[in-house]
């Protein structure tokens, strides 16, 4: 039981180019999250997933497209990257009721 | 939308000593509030949760209350040791349009001094 799985852990992008972060969990859980921590900050979300085939904006979303795949998988793409996204981007999912949301490891993000 | 603030931002105690983080929170509907730590350069975990039909609840050194009320709960951490040094995170959690929405606050760091 993997919980919740983030891919890559480290990039460095130019500005201009894109990317795709890749998160996929194996806790049968509806929702799933995209959020950015910026140093010394909170947890601020871009873009969430209520349920397969779903998507809403958050937070923070322009600069961001998100795609909810199938159940387990919950990607967000950069189009073209800006230094104003270097960042920690962390993925979460959360079940129904009383329980919390279980997070990725987390993908460090620099663009120069 | 839910609002969740958290205080203290930073916190330093002497090891042994106790530390207290509050939070208060705006919606009603809001019904579970989980606590996360994060240690440096790791995502944020889990510590502990309560229910909003629960006062109190204790795991080791670890207790949150909570005061529906008042919208407010609060994180404390007894005998506090170095490995407690860490940013913690509140967070307030309710369901809204068939999906569940965590609102978290803005974090304590919290360093405990040897």
């Amino acid at each position: 039981n993997a919980g919740v799985t983030q891919t890559p852990k480290f990039q460095v992008l130019k500005t201009g180019q894109s990317m795709t972060l890749q998160c996929a969990q194996d806790m049968n859980h509806n929702s799933m999250y995209w959020y950015r921590q910026d140093p010394g900050m909170g947890l601020r979300l871009i873009y969430y997933s209520a349920s397969e085939g779903t998507t809403d904006k958050g937070e923070v979303p322009n600069g961001y497209n998100v795609s909810r795949l199938n159940k387990r998988e919950f990607s967000l793409r950069l189009e073209s990257a800006a230094p104003s996204q270097t960042s920690v981007y962390f993925c979460a999912s959360g079940g129904p009721g009383a329980s919390g949301y279980t997070f990725g490891s987390g993908t460090r993000l620099t663009v120069v | 939308g839910e609002n969740v603030e958290q205080h203290p931002s930073t916190l330093s105690v002497q090891e042994g000593d106790s530390a207290v983080i509050k939070c208060t929170y705006s919606d009603s509907a809001s019904n579970y509030f989980p606590w996360y730590k994060q240690e440096l350069g790791k995502r944020p975990q889990l510590i502990i949760d309560i229910r909003s039909n629960v006062g109190e609840k204790k795991d080791q050194r670890i207790a949150v209350t909570l005061n529906k009320t008042a919208k407010h709960f609060s994180l404390h951490i007894t005998e506090t040791q170095p490995e407690d040094s860490a940013v913690y995170f509140c967070a307030a959690k309710w369901d809204s349009g068939g999906y569940q929405k965590v609102t978290f606050g803005t974090g304590t760091k919290l360093q405990v001094i040897p």
